[in-house]
Formats: structure tokens, C-alpha cells, sequence
């Protein structure tokens, strides 16, 4: 079975600043993709960024980056030039490239940017 | 940008009552899915759907619980006698691969 771990139920950071959100996930899979959504308070899922195990570079979109490590099954994301906008749950998710195609969700990161 | 819809946004019903909960798939997606979030928790899985199927379910999808895909573009997932703790916020997702995209989501309250 698949599990997700955040471990950090609350984070805060000042605008403009860089925060890391962490996790770590366990399974016996070898190809698999993770995912970074967030959830603002309109509690809409909206995709941040996505890794494939296979790949080893690590995932960027613009202040969004990862630092995967697969052998650690580390997963966390960064958020450079922290905005207001920013503000939201944020989840971390993996999905077997093969079997069932379903998302784990780990319980999520609150993330407040302070102006 | 082609998106996940959901409809209602918020829908409130008397606990054992029927419910439908509907989601148009993004056109060209083949997968479907529902998950479900209790408010403050995490999003859990409920069922995937492919080829006119259930392809997957979790243990929180019982005999209440049922989906269809009544025509070439609706996804709806019926609750036959809703409980107290059904209240949640019930989201659709639909992926051509293993990128899934969500859509905005259904409030349900059960009084």
C-alpha cells in the first residue's frame, strides 16, 4: 500500500521569502509520479507541479520547484518569492504508474504568506 | 483551457435522502474519478471509472455509493441514503494519463 507524509500541519512565511514544504512517501513501486497541488480557500484542486520517479532532474514551474530523492522517498517542494496569492492547504499526492491509478494524498501543509 | 465542471456547487439534503452529484470529464479524457474531503481532513479516493467501468474502488465506496456515465459526457455519482457523515466536499477528476485534473467540486450537506 501506498502511504503520504506531511508532517508540517502549519507553515508561515514572509512575502517575498522562500519556504520548503515537506514529504515522504512509501511504497514498493519503482515507476510512479508525485504531485503538488494546492487548495485555496476556494477548496478548488489546482496541479503545482508533477515529478516522474524516473526522471532525475528535479521539477520547476516558474517560483515552484522540487527536490525529489527517490532512494529517500523525499518529496518537498519550494517556494521561491513567496506571494499572497500563495496562500492555501497544500497537498502533496503519488500515483502508480501501473495497477491503481488512483491519488494518495498526504493530510496537507497550511501555508500562510505574511504581507 | 479545457476544465473539470461540477454541478451543483453546494447541494444540502435530509440525511436518507438521494443524491446525484454530476462532473463533465474533460473531452478527451478517458479516466474518471471521484474522491471525497471531509472538511479539514485529507482528500481520500473513492472510484475510478474506465471504459463504461468501475475500475477501482476504495472501501469507503459501498453499496450507497454508485456512478454512471449516462451519456458521452456526464460523470455522476449517486448516494442512495445519505448520513450525517457524508457531508463532505465531493470532487470529480478526469485524466488522459496519470495527470489528473480536478474540478471545482460539490459541497454536500447532510442535516
Amino acid at each position: 500500500a501506498q502511504t503520504v507524509t506531511q508532517s508540517q500541519p502549519e507553515m508561515s512565511v514572509q512575502e517575498a521569502e522562500t519556504v520548503t514544504l515537506s514529504c515522504t512517501y512509501d511504497t514498493s513501486e519503482n515507476n510512479y509520479y508525485l504531485f503538488w497541488y494546492k487548495q485555496p480557500p476556494s477548496r478548488q484542486m489546482i496541479l503545482v507541479i508533477r515529478q516522474e520517479a524516473y526522471k532525475q532532474q528535479n521539477a520547476t514551474e516558474n517560483r515552484f520547484s522540487v527536490n525529489f530523492q527517490k532512494a529517500a522517498k523525499s518529496f518537498s517542494l519550494k517556494i521561491s518569492d513567496s506571494q499572497l496569492g500563495d496562500t492555501a492547504m497544500y497537498f502533496c499526492a503519488f500515483i502508480a504508474q501501473t495497477g491503481a491509478n488512483n491519488l494518495f494524498f498526504g493530510t496537507g501543509t497550511r501555508l500562510t504568506v505574511i504581507p | 483551457e479545457p476544465e473539470v465542471t461540477q454541478t451543483p456547487s453546494h447541494q444540502v439534503t435530509q440525511m436518507g435522502q438521494e443524491v446525484i452529484l454530476r462532473c463533465v470529464p474533460i473531452s478527451n479524457h478517458l479516466y474518471f474519478y471521484w474522491y471525497r474531503q471531509i472538511l479539514g481532513q485529507k482528500v481520500e479516493f473513492l472510484v475510478s471509472f474506465y471504459n463504461n467501468e468501475i475500475s477501482e474502488k476504495s472501501e469507503i465506496f459501498d453499496d450507497q455509493f454508485s456512478v454512471e456515465r449516462p451519456d458521452g459526457s456526464n460523470f455522476t455519482l449517486k448516494i442512495r441514503s445519505t448520513k450525517l457523515e457524508d457531508s463532505a466536499m465531493y470532487f470529480c477528476a478526469s485524466s488522459e494519463f496519470n495527470e489528473q485534473f480536478f474540478g471545482p467540486g460539490t459541497r454536500l450537506t447532510v442535516l
